[in-house]
Formats: C-alpha cells, structure tokens, sequence
C-alpha cells in the first residue's frame, strides 16, 4: 500500500517550452500532496503544498506563475513548469499524505520523482 | 527553508558493523521520520516517530525521538550492501495543519563488502 507514481520519470525539453508532471495516489487517497525539488547531492527542498479542492501555498521564494499546480482530485496533482529554462533542471518529487492513515495520518509517500533536464 | 542538523554528512563502513545517524533541530518537531533514497529515486519512509522518548525498530533499524522533541537518531545493526544509499531525517513542525516536512542535508552511507 502507499504507492505513488510520477509520469514522467525524466523529461527533456527545450527552453522556453513548458513541461507538466503528473503526481498520483495509486491506492489512498490524499487530501493533500506536497512537490520537493531536490538538486544533485542536495536535500529536497518543498517547493509547494497542494490541497486538493483549493489553491496551492507556495514557500518562500518559489514562484507560484512559474511552477502552476493542480490538485483536482484525491489522486491526482499535477506540477507545470512554464517557459522552463536551464536554472530549471532539476529532480522534481512529489510526495502525498494518507487520508485515512494506517499510520497516524502524518507519514508522507514519495514518488519516484521525474528528472527534469532544460536544454 | 529550515533545514535540520544531519550527521555525518557521510560514512564509510565494512559490512557487518553497526552505524548511527542523528539530526538535531533548533525548533520542536511533534513527528520525526527517517527515509533512505537511492540514486535516481524518490525516498522511501524506514522509521516513523511520534511521541517523545519513542524508540521504534523496522528489522534492523532502530529509531528514536529524542526527549527534548529536537533530536532524533537512526541505528542500523548489521549493516549489508544494500543499505547503501543517502538517508535523511524529517521534522514535522509542531502546530502544522498540513503536516509539510523539513528535512536533513542526508547522510550517505557506503558499505565496503
């Protein structure tokens, strides 16, 4: 249980274009998904909380017309980045809290997270 | 953001011995959690921490909650091949309505067959 998948796993694409990634909650329901960006030999580092249902809250210095998120059901979010550029390349991962909780409701489940390289 | 004190940053290990891992924090945390990523891959939950003083074993992993509610550790006995990889502790702030994480920088484990 607990599963959650990203598509695509990697992306290449040419600057300026805009590239979408799909966040899903395979077998719970999650009111509430979180996207990480992690660079190499770094720590993930949150980038938006997603509530299904409403507006995602940006951290601090993430630009939210940037980085457009979706979350329009309890499986499913979605992360755009728009007019991506180099700087963008990244490890983008997404991870989904457990509405019902087999835990104590506060364990996240990552995904296997999508490379994202801007050329 | 916040991110937590992890150590070491790195460890180099023979098969078979022990290791251990904390991460200390400035804030009060009321959930810890530790996951271990593989390269290319997105972290995979080992251990879940909830009240203070909590000590939780996940086969050879053994995790604790420190007192204070600002530390946490991470034993693995035993340590194989496999267990390589970067492992990292998170905080839960305390208070939060939307149970976002803070994370370690990671410790990488290399264990020399």
């Amino acid at each position: 249980g607990a599963v959650v998948s990203q598509h695509p796993s990697w992306v290449i694409c040419k600057s300026g274009t805009s590239v979408k990634i799909e966040c899903r909650s395979l077998d719970f329901q999650a009111t509430t998904m979180f996207w990480y960006r992690q660079f190499p030999k770094q720590s993930l580092m949150l980038m938006a909380t997603s509530n299904e249902g409403s507006k995602a809250t940006y951290e601090q210095g993430v630009e939210k017309d940037k980085f457009l998120i979706n979350h329009a059901s309890l499986t499913l979010s979605t992360l755009t980045v728009t007019s991506a550029h180099p700087e963008d390349s990244s490890f983008y991962i997404c991870s989904a809290r457990d509405l019902v909780a087999g835990g104590k409701g506060n364990e996240q489940f990552f995904g296997p997270g999508t490379r994202l390289t801007v050329l | 953001g916040q991110q937590l004190n992890q150590s070491p940053q790195s460890m180099f290990i023979q098969e078979g011995e022990d290791v251990s891992m904390n991460c200390t924090s400035s804030s009060i945390f009321n959930t810890w959690l530790w996951y271990k990523q593989d390269p290319g891959e997105g972290p995979v939950l080992l251990i879940a921490l909830y009240k203070a003083g909590e000590l939780t074993s996940n086969g050879r992993l053994t995790a604790q909650f420190g007192i204070t509610r600002k530390d946490s550790f991470l034993n693995i006995s035993a340590s194989i091949p496999s267990d390589v990889g970067i492992y990292f502790c998170a905080g839960q702030l305390k208070g939060g309505s939307n149970y976002k994480l803070t994370f370690g920088k990671g410790t990488l484990l290399t264990v020399n067959p």
